[in-house]
């Protein structure tokens, strides 16, 4: 395994379900990020994790829970979304926060509330 | 105003055209700036990284940065089919990823 992985690669959740999405990374990084990508729009940073501590949350909703329980593994804990939550998540990894600028991508999941 | 402002296209060329692809941005801060790209149903990959000002040159591909205009530009020189993707800017006032901000990236499709 090399780089960095999601699960799933797509996922279809009613309004009142509960899921996660999970991030790997295998590059020995130490920050790791959550965002969230629409169409025409920016890439959106949602969360910062550096060495499994939480160093930013860009005012995210309540419905979105991230989870860091090492350095090479990320979750966001999914419940109660709204259709305009329908994006794809990508999960990003680099050496620090602050060292070395290259964030390091996964293939994202794409998520579809109905 | 946005911060970054990237055109979105989509932008279509005959392959072997020379393709220049552009973003402004407004916070005079910035010094670090990247180009990924990112191919259908993949996250973005790092392509182009350009301390301050000046050109950068890897193979087909040049990034350019302009910072008294607040502008930069990536070149793809020879394009090929394989550089049909979205092109996205991303720059930072700081060293590390966490403040990278992205334009809204450009589609790009080169015809065979």
């Amino acid at each position: 395994e090399t780089g960095v992985t999601q699960t799933p690669r797509h996922l279809v959740m009613g309004m009142t379900n509960k899921k996660s999405l999970k991030c790997e990374q295998h590059l020995g990084h130490n920050a790791m990020y959550w965002y969230k990508q629409s169409a025409k729009k920016p890439l959106e940073l949602m969360f910062v994790y550096n060495f499994k501590e939480q160093t930013e949350n860009n005012s995210v909703p309540s419905r979105f829970s991230p989870e860091c329980p090492n350095s090479s593994h990320l979750f966001l804990h999914l419940h109660t979304l709204q259709p305009e939550d329908s994006a794809l998540y990508l999960c990003a990894s680099s050496l620090t926060t602050t060292g070395g600028t290259e964030a390091f991508f996964g293939q994202g999941t794409r998520l579809t509330v109905v | 105003q946005k911060e970054v402002e990237q055109d979105p296209g989509p932008l279509s060329v005959p392959e072997g055209a020379i393709v220049s692809l552009n973003c402004t941005y407004s916070n005079s801060a910035f010094q670090y700036f990247m180009w990924y790209r990112q191919y259908s149903r993949k996250g973005p990959e790092l392509l182009m990284y350009t301390y301050s000002s000046g050109n950068k040159e890897d193979g087909r591909f040049t990034a350019q940065v302009d910072k008294s205009s607040k502008y930069i530009s990536l070149f793809i020189r020879d394009s090929q089919p394989s550089d049909s993707a979205t092109y996205l800017c991303a720059m930072s006032a700081v060293q590390g990823a966490q403040k990278l901000v992205f334009g809204q990236g450009t589609r790009l499709t080169i015809n065979p």
